[in-house]
């Protein structure tokens, strides 16, 4: 089976950083992806990673070490349309390959 | 733009009636995907299609059918709705043949009284 867990909730402040943490425990991994959805709306791909490292895009960056079973969202410059849930989901072979997903993360971004 | 589309957006129905959910995908994506998102549960698989008459089970697709006639359309059909059904659907697609990223439709949020 696959087991994912994220911060339920956080909070920071606009121009800040923020750090999003997901770990998980699955069979077959095949990578692991970051969604952002925010309030009544569809989650929207962020990242991918497959590798173990960083892959930066612009202010969100994520990384991933698969020996400690381990991800990371980076979110800097904080802006107010920040403020979503955080999806991490993790792409693994356990009959088919499929996503699991956490439960996700929401992020409210104060001034 | 290519895109994916589902509908209705909202819906409200009986206890017992059958309900069906569309989603029709302009990628030519081979890959279909249905979930459904509730409070505290995130995204659970309910069915998905790797192509054309291809169908299988997901995590919680007690309750659930699917059927795909051709590569656009992965209709989600609730043979009897039931309370515990009530929930925001989502469908994605994604290509396949090596590229996985997902990408979903606008949902649709039914509410079975």
């Amino acid at each position: 089976g696959q087991n994912i867990d994220q911060p339920t909730e956080m909070t920071a402040t606009e121009g800040a950083i923020v750090q999003i943490n997901c770990t998980y425990q699955t069979s077959g991994f095949n990578g692991l992806f970051w969604y952002q959805q925010h309030a009544g709306e569809a989650p929207t791909f962020l990242s991918y990673n497959v590798l173990d490292g960083l892959e930066e895009k612009g202010r969100f960056s994520s990384f991933l070490s698969r020996s400690k079973g381990y991800s990371y969202l980076l979110l800097k410059e904080l802006q107010m349309k920040d403020s979503a849930s955080y999806l991490c989901a993790v792409y693994a072979q356990y009959n088919f390959n499929k996503f699991y997903f956490g439960s996700g993360t929401k992020l409210n971004v104060k001034p | 733009d290519a895109e994916i589309t589902q509908s209705p957006r909202h819906k409200i129905t009986e206890t017992g009636r059958q309900v069906t959910l569309a989603c029709h995908q302009t990628w030519n994506h081979n890959n279909m995907f249905w979930y459904r998102q509730d409070l505290g549960h995130g995204l659970r698989l309910i069915h998905y299609s790797y192509g054309v008459h291809d169908t299988n089970k997901g995590e919680v697709s007690d309750g659930y059918s699917v059927s795909r006639s051709n590569t656009e359309d992965l209709p989600l059909t609730l043979e009897s709705a039931a309370s515990s059904q009530t929930s925001v659907y989502f469908c994605a697609s994604s290509p396949g043949a090596g590229e996985d990223t997902q990408y979903f439709g606008p949902g649709t949020r039914l509410t079975v009284l």
